[in-house]
């Protein structure tokens, strides 16, 4: 699985935008772009997952450059309780079936 | 509502005293793994599982067992514990092997 590149931390003013961007220049063509979150000690929860095309959920949206080398997830509308640690992660659709969660980015939303 | 659910969330425990970390998920998912997370180190799989009776290592599965009779369980069994397996301790699962998987809340785990 490619190796993704995260900022350790970003600061969001409630209420607006969060862009949290990641790299994986490493990306091979068949490899999906996963984004987690953990808040706090609690378990990891799935946010959004994408190929290539831009993907959308209640929850946030997934913009993947043509070149599929980085990535942005996007938090439309961040709130207090969106503070968590944010994964991306690359994945082989075969293989083993590991997470690998690197460092990742820790955001906080300020109120 | 879809989970998986985890007990206990928290234990505190003496070094060689046997216990079992239970994990239930009411998905109907066919995989199943165990996860221990550590400062520094991340996500570690310790065990995973395919499906009923079909169980295998992760990456550190030293000092422990799993065992999957029942689709919804896959409990984690510390037969000898130690020091060293103090941690966080999440179960997973998902559809199928590769599908998104689904993290429990995490049993804090101290050994003394």
């Amino acid at each position: 699985d490619a190796k993704t590149t995260q900022p350790p931390s970003m600061d969001c003013a409630e209420g607006r935008a969060a862009n949290l961007p990641c790299n994986h220049s490493t990306i091979s063509g068949n490899e999906y772009v996963y984004w987690y979150r953990q808040i706090h000690s609690q378990g990891p929860q799935y946010i959004i997952h994408g190929l290539k095309n831009n993907e959308t959920n209640e929850m946030a949206s997934l913009i993947i450059t043509e070149d599929r080398k980085s990535s942005t997830l996007i938090l439309p509308h961040a709130t207090l309780r969106d503070t968590a640690v944010y994964y991306c992660i690359v994945r082989l659709p075969t293989g083993a079936n590991n997470l690998f969660f690197g460092t990742g980015t820790r955001l906080t939303v300020i109120p | 509502e879809a989970q998986v659910t985890q007990n206990p969330r928290y234990l505190i425990t003496v070094t060689g005293k046997k216990l079992t970390v239970t994990c239930s998920q009411n998905m109907n998912h066919e995989y199943m793994s165990w996860y221990r997370q550590d400062p520094g180190l991340g996500l570690r799989q310790i065990y995973y599982s395919m499906n009923v009776e079909v169980t295998d290592k992760g990456d550190v599965p030293e000092g422990y067992k799993v065992s999957r009779k029942e689709k919804r369980n896959f409990p984690l069994i510390l037969e000898s514990p130690s020091p060293n397996q103090t941690s966080l301790y999440f179960c997973a699962s998902s559809l199928a092997f590769r599908e998104t998987q689904y993290f429990g809340p995490g049993t804090r785990l101290l050994v003394l």
